[in-house]
């Protein structure tokens, strides 16, 4: 099973700054890793896929990288609605796994 | 518009064997693989399973293998999940996601998700 690895545990962070989530699985997945984020009560919400793609309706703040084992979420500026939990998941074969989350609260 | 909405949670023995339900609309329901993600209170996102868009095509995580069973029917748009043997481990927030071969498979539409709670 590939695991997936996410650092920070939480970032704390001032609404306007740069936030720069790691993602690292233990075995290449290719570039076949999402990113979903998840507010308190909602269910999670894709926002990344393939690397460095962004869903229909993400805001152009959010951006992907990586490819291998190595992946970076970076949201250029935070919004107060960005202030939530953020999971990375790989996909392969017909297994999937997620990270275990990155929290971005406010500082 | 796509809705997914799960339900047949609730309070569980341990033991017992309850079946998780989600009704799919707004979407051609046949053409698409479906999975089941679970939460527990608290915790973070734990994949549990995968069935292919016509069912024939079954995968699960190592923690419910044997115990779990994914199903569906695309004549009336659902998605099953038969749970046996609960432990009190598998306490969880379920969800059911919809996967789009567009997006790399990633999961494009969620449920609301449905709370199981295994208590005696």
């Amino acid at each position: 099973e590939i695991v997936l690895t996410q650092s920070p545990a939480t970032l704390s962070l001032s609404p306007g700054e740069r936030a720069t989530l790691s993602c690292r699985a233990s075995q290449s997945v290719s570039s076949f890793l999402g990113w979903y984020q998840q507010k308190p009560g909602q269910a999670p919400r894709l926002l990344i896929y393939d690397a460095s793609n962004r869903a229909t309706g993400v805001p152009a703040r959010f951006s992907g990288s990586g490819s291998g084992t190595d992946f970076t979420l970076t949201i250029s500026s935070l919004e107060p609605e960005d202030f939530a939990v953020y999971y990375c998941q790989q996909r392969s074969g017909w297994s999937r796994t997620f990270g275990q989350g990155t929290k971005v609260e406010i500082k | 518009q796509v809705q997914l909405v799960e339900s047949g949670g609730g309070v569980v023995q341990p033991g017992r064997s309850p079946r998780l339900s989600c009704a799919a609309s707004g979407f051609s329901f046949s053409n698409y693989g479906m999975h089941w993600v679970r939460q527990a209170p608290g915790k973070g996102l734990e994949w549990v399973a995968i069935i292919s868009y016509d069912g024939s095509d079954k995968y699960y995580a190592d923690s419910v293998k044997g115990r779990f069973t994914i199903s569906r029917d695309n004549s009336e748009n659902t998605l099953y999940l038969q749970m046996n043997s609960l432990r009190a481990e598998d306490t969880a927030v379920y969800y059911c996601a919809k996967e789009e071969d567009s997006y790399g498979f990633a999961f494009d539409y969620w449920g609301q998700g449905t709370l199981v709670t295994v208590s005696s």
